[in-house]
């Protein structure tokens, strides 16, 4: 089991449909992070949120939509996703704010299928 | 440009075998090098961090190595249930971490 959690842990969503993931973490941790995989491929950064700001977004689409509504919450809201949208999306933290070298642990992701 | 690479691609054992998986990188400014167990449809899993030349650490039949160009991975006498999918990953200024493409490990019975 790891300590950070993610529900759900699969999601079938139509390309018009709004759902949103979830990301709950309680170690103290101060940096939080949504990636995105691809089978046979590593882990994607998509955003970092440091201290509950957004510090970083890779150039994601505005279909993808974070949020951290506390430092133990951090949300994804998906709307009007594509086909090639499908995929692990996985949450991670780390205790040093995202700005040291303190390693990221991470849940087991929310498997996503777009139809 | 910042690059890591881990080779081989795949590996199968027969338990028992020691072998070690690589991880070379270059990068300038390195703040960490990590080691990530995953398995289908799970999350990685955190093994290891080596901050510097020289540095080793151990867990049960995994041993974790860095110099200044590469770090591997040491399995000792693998067990099936060590099969996965190992990544390297390093840290550089800032947030992000740039992972190599793994290496999927097999250890057959």
């Amino acid at each position: 089991d790891t300590e950070v959690t993610q529900t759900p842990k699969h999601l079938v969503m139509g390309m018009t449909n709004k759902k949103s993931l979830k990301c709950e973490q309680h170690m103290g941790h101060r940096a939080m992070y949504w990636y995105k995989q691809k089978a046979k491929k590593p882990p994607e950064l998509m955003f970092v949120y440091s201290y509950e700001k957004l510090s970083i977004n890779e150039s994601v689409p505005s279909r993808f939509s974070p949020e951290c509504p506390n430092s133990s919450l951090l949300n994804l809201h998906l709307h009007a996703l594509q086909p090639e949208d499908s995929a692990l999306y996985l949450c991670a933290s780390s205790q040093d704010g995202g700005l040291g070298n303190q390693p990221q642990h991470f849940g087991d992701g929310t498997r996503l299928s777009i139809l | 440009e910042d690059q890591v690479t881990q080779s081989p691609e795949a590996l199968r054992l027969q338990e028992g075998e020691s072998s070690s998986l690589n991880c070379s990188y270059t990068v300038s400014g390195l703040r960490g090098l990590f080691w990530y167990r995953q398995d289908p449809g799970k999350g990685p899993e955190f093994l290891f961090t080596l901050y510097s030349a020289g540095e080793e650490k151990e867990k049960e039949r995994l041993k974790a190595t860095l110099t200044k160009k590469e770090s591997f991975l040491h399995i000792t006498a693998p067990k099936p249930e060590d099969s996965a999918t190992y990544l390297c990953a390093v840290r550089l200024s800032g947030s992000r971490l740039t992972f190599g493409e793994g290496t999927q490990l097999t250890v057959n019975p």
